[in-house]
C-alpha cells in the first residue's frame, strides 16, 4: 500500500501570503496525484489533477507540481476563502490513498 | 449540471448490512471509473472501493476487503455499495466520486450520505 505524507497538518498563513503543501508517496505513482480542497461542511473539490493540470474554473494561484514520490501545491496570494482542508489522493496503483489532509488557517 | 448523488445511509447495529445508491447525471458515468471514499467524523478522506467504467474490475481497502461489494449499473447511472457486517468502524460519510481522466475530463463528488453503527 502507498502511504502518501503531507508535510504539515495545520499551517497558518498571512493574508496574501503563498502556501506550499508537500506530499510524499512511499513508492513513485508516475503522475497519477491529484489535489483536493475541502471546506468545513461540504464534499471535496478537484484542485489539480495528474500532479499539474489545472481544473477549468479554479482560480490560477492553485499550482501543482511533481512527480514520481514527490508532488507540491502552492497557492500563490492566499484569499480567505482558501481555508480549507487539502488534500493529494493517488490513483497510480491499488489500493488507492489519501494524504492525512492539511489545515489552512490565516494569520 | 454534473451530479451525483448518494442515498441509503443510516444507523445500524453492528453486524447489520447497507446498500449505498449513488446515482449520476448530467456526465457521461458509463466513461469513467468511479469510487466510494469515506470520512469518519473528524478525520480525513480514506479509500474505500473502487468499479472500472464497464464493471468487470473493481478493487477495494483491506479494511473492507471481504464485507463490501461495489457494483454498478451503466444502464440507469447507478454505482453501488454494499455493505455487510458493518463495524462502528465504518461509521463515515460516504462520498460516490469519478476518477478524473488524464484528457477530457469531469470530476465530480455527491454530498455524501451517513453511515452510523452503534450498538
Amino acid at each position: 500500500e502507498i502511504v502518501l505524507t503531507q508535510s504539515s497538518d495545520f499551517q497558518s498563513v498571512p493574508p496574501k501570503g503563498t502556501v506550499t503543501i508537500t506530499c510524499r508517496a512511499s513508492q513513485s505513482v508516475t503522475y497519477n496525484l491529484h489535489w483536493f480542497q475541502q471546506k468545513p461542511g461540504q464534499s471535496p473539490k478537484l484542485l489539480v489533477k495528474y500532479a499539474s493540470q489545472p481544473t477549468p474554473g479554479v482560480p490560477s494561484r492553485f499550482r501543482g507540481s511533481g512527480s514520481g514520490t514527490l508532488f507540491t501545491l502552492i497557492i500563490n496570494g492566499l484569499e480567505p476563502e482558501d481555508v480549507a482542508t487539502y488534500y493529494c489522493h493517488q490513483t497510480g496503483t491499488f489500493p488507492y490513498s489519501f494524504g492525512q489532509g492539511t489545515t489552512l488557517d490565516i494569520k | 449540471q454534473e451530479q451525483l448523488v448518494e442515498s441509503g445511509g443510516g444507523v445500524v447495529h453492528p453486524g447489520m448490512s447497507l446498500r449505498l445508491s449513488c446515482e449520476a447525471s448530467g456526465f457521461s458515468f458509463r466513461n469513467y471509473a468511479v469510487q466510494w471514499v469515506r470520512q469518519a467524523p473528524g478525520k480525513g478522506l480514506a479509500w474505500v472501493a473502487l468499479i472500472s467504467y464497464d464493471g468487470n474490475d473493481k478493487y477495494y481497502a483491506d479494511s473492507v476487503k471481504g464485507r463490501f461489494t461495489i457494483s454498478r449499473d451503466n444502464s440507469n447511472n447507478g454505482l453501488y455499495l454494499q455493505m455487510n457486517s458493518l463495524r462502528p468502524e465504518d461509521t463515515s460519510v460516504y462520498y460516490c466520486t469519478n476518477v478524473p481522466r488524464l484528457r477530457n475530463s469531469v470530476q465530480v463528488w455527491g454530498q455524501g450520505t451517513t453511515v452510523t453503527v452503534s450498538s
